[in-house]
């Protein structure tokens, strides 16, 4: 159980085109989801927390005109990346958190990741 | 910001047992400590939580401090498989809808 998927696992755009990543909690409904993005050799940054029917909250200096956070339903969350330029190519990762359940203890559980590389 | 310290890189031989160390000086009563690995280009996995008392399960086992200042991932017998990026992390559950803050965390590289 508790398995997320993000599709796609990869992408290849121009630069100024727009790309949307979806994010899914196949067997739970998770009523806040989270948006990672991760360079290379780097950690994981949070960029936003995406809450079901509600305005995603943005972390400090993520644009939230370019990166577009959609929570339309308990167990989907899409993020655009508006106007894509070779500086947004990143492994983006997307995190869910049960409504109910999962382990007890507020556990998160991460996608697989979407690696975005705009040319 | 992290509130935890790791070593930034660690080997292991293959089929030996791996200790990866965590400082959490500041924890607080209710923040639990939280150990998740990232595998090369995958995303993040769970893999033992804990807030006092010893843990262990399928993946690994989790030492906490008596006074909870520094815990200890044990990984009982290291395979290639476990090469990653080890992350441990402290957070009070009950803090609403916050997210999982990382740091760096611990490069362990298992060699055979």
């Amino acid at each position: 159980g508790a398995v997320v998927s993000q599709h796609p696992s990869w992408v290849i755009c121009k630069s100024g085109t727009s790309v949307k990543i979806e994010c899914r909690s196949l067997d739970f409904q998770a009523t806040t989801m989270f948006w990672y993005r991760q360079f290379p050799k780097q950690s994981l940054m949070l960029m936003a927390t995406s809450n079901e029917g509600s305005k995603a909250t943005y972390e400090q200096g993520v644009e939230k005109d370019k990166f577009l956070i959609n929570h339309a339903s308990l167990t989907l969350s899409t993020l655009t990346v508006t106007s894509a330029h070779p500086e947004d190519s990143s492994f983006y990762i997307c995190s869910a958190r049960p409504s109910i359940g999962g382990l007890g203890t507020d556990t998160q559980y991460f996608g697989p990741g979407t690696r975005l590389t705009v040319l | 910001d992290a509130k935890t310290t790791q070593p930034p890189s660690m080997d292991c031989a293959e089929g030996r047992a791996a200790n990866l160390p965590c400082n959490h000086s500041t924890i607080s009563g209710n923040e639990y400590v939280y150990w998740y690995r990232q595998i090369h280009s995958q995303g993040p996995q769970y893999i033992i939580h804990g807030l006092k008392n010893n843990e262990t399960n399928e993946m690994a086992s989790l030492i906490i401090t008596e006074d909870r200042k520094s815990s200890t991932l044990i990984l009982p017998h290291a395979t290639l498989r476990d090469t990653a990026v080890y992350y441990c992390i402290v957070r009070d559950p009950n803090s609403g809808n916050t997210p999982l803050v990382f740091g760096k965390g611990t490069r362990l590289s298992v060699i055979a």
